[in-house]
């Protein structure tokens, strides 16, 4: 499987965005970059994915490298909900487990 | 809709006795997924399903079994549970292996 490397933490103040760095160097063409995130004592929540353009929901974007070899979860404007663990996860379309990592731990500051 | 829902909550087990986690979601989705997660650690996977009646074995499937006689429940089963096996436990569903994983609230485990 290939790996995902992220800062053990982050933090923020509130209303301002977060850049959340990964790499993951050994990405091959077929893996998906997929961002969960898990609040204290829930279980992990889908946040956003790509393979390589950008992507933007309601809840934060994807910025992809152009060799893929990185990417950014932005969230552009932090509140206090958005305190919790952030995995970059890299996930082949045909694999069914997601192999999570020990994420960035982002604290919002009031 | 409720989305993922485990039962219980919470529990707590004496070494060698069995229990059943129970995982029902009501969004028609094929796939189903045991996971269990130490603390500071991430989730590894148990077990998953593919579909009704079928399972199969994920990164750590010793010491549980599962079952999916119906498409919106998936059991995890414990036969001699093992303080090993203490941890907190989610279970997740999705409508294709690629698409997003809906997680439940988590069981949390101890084994003494």
């Amino acid at each position: 499987d290939a790996k995902t490397t992220q800062p053990n933490s982050m933090e923020s103040n509130e209303e301002e965005p977060v850049h959340l760095p990964c790499n993951h160097s050994t990405i091959s063409g077929t893996d998906y970059i997929h961002w969960y995130r898990q609040l204290p004592s829930q279980g992990p929540e889908y946040v956003i994915h790509g393979l390589t353009s950008n992507v933007n929901n309601r809840m934060a974007s994807l910025a992809i490298a152009e060799d893929r070899k990185s990417s950014t979860l932005i969230l552009h404007r932090a509140t206090l909900r958005d305190a919790a663990v952030y995995y970059c996860i890299l996930k082949r379309s045909n694999d069914y487990k997601l192999s999570f990592g020990a994420g960035t731990t982002v604290t919002v500051r009031a | 809709n409720a989305g993922v829902t485990q039962t219980p909550k919470f529990r707590v087990l004496k070494t060698g006795q069995s229990m059943t986690l129970l995982c029902a979601q009501d969004m028609n989705h094929e796939y189903m997924y045991w996971y269990r997660q130490d603390p500071g650690m991430g989730l590894r996977l148990i077990h998953y399903s593919v579909g009704e009646g079928t399972t199969a074995k994920g990164e750590v499937p010793d010491g549980y079994n599962v079952s999916r006689l119906k498409k919106q429940n998936f059991l995890l089963g414990l036969e001699s549970a093992a303080p090993s096996q203490t941890s907190v436990y989610f279970c997740a569903s999705s409508y294709e292996e690629w698409t997003e994983a809906f997680f439940g609230q988590g069981t949390r485990l101890t084994v003494v």
